[in-house]
């Protein structure tokens, strides 16, 4: 049984860039939430979506958009990258949106430069 | 903003000892979750509390919660050099949404 698989698993992007991450929902979960993780930190909540829209949002600008597919795959789209997007971002998935338990992906490892 | 607050923020110890971890929060709620991070990669689900419980067991792990005092704590016994990890608390609010909201977490060290 695949857990929840991200990619890529690094990237080095330019200030300015955009950049796409990519995320599958370990197999028979349909929400997927997404967090950014900075150094010496813990996870920072971005949004999570179910039935492929955003049920919820955290405190972050609109720079950063997602996207969940009918197969319950998703993505986190940031635009214009500063060079504090420099993080951890980490996909969770769950079954269902109400205090379930979340299995997370290894992450991907944004670097800005 | 984080919710949970991890303390100690470092722990070493040696193979063998028990490690104790606890976390304190700030608003009421659904549950509590512990989960563990090997040099910065995914995260890996420990164990989850509810609010009316009060203790949970899986393993070497236990883990109370004690919501008048808003804290919890992650016992691991016996430990291990492969516990060496980062260790976080992350709770659940009432308002039934499955987000988490992170401590800063416990770096834990056991040495063998």
């Amino acid at each position: 049984d695949a857990g929840v698989t991200q990619s890529p698993t690094h990237l080095i992007k330019t200030r300015g860039q955009q950049v796409t991450l990519r995320c599958s929902p370990k197999s028979g979960h349909d929400t997927v939430s997404w967090y950014q993780q900075a150094l010496g930190q813990g996870p920072q909540f971005i949004f999570q979506y179910y039935e492929e829209e955003e049920r919820q949002r955290g405190n972050f600008p609109d720079r950063f958009s997602g996207h969940q597919f009918p197969n319950y795959s998703s993505e986190l789209n940031v635009n214009a990258l500063l060079l504090g997007d420099s993080a951890l971002y980490l996909c969770a998935s769950s079954l269902g949106w109400v205090n379930t338990e979340a299995f997370f992906g290894q992450g991907t490892r944004l670097t800005v430069v | 903003s984080q919710q949970g607050e991890e303390d100690p923020q470092a722990l070493s110890i040696q193979e063998g000892e028990n490690a104790t971890m606890n976390c304190s929060y700030k608003t009421s709620i659904n549950n509590l979750q512990w989960y563990r991070q090997n040099s910065g990669r995914g995260l890996v689900h420990l164990i989850l509390i509810r609010s009316n419980e009060r203790e949970k067991h899986s393993g070497r792990l236990r883990v109370t919660l004690d919501t008048s005092k808003k804290s919890s704590s992650l016992l691991i016994t016996a430990s291990r050099a492969a516990d060496t990890a980062s260790y976080f608390c992350a709770t659940v609010l009432i308002s039934g949404y499955s987000t988490l909201t992170f401590g800063k977490g416990t770096m834990l060290l056991v040495s063998p």
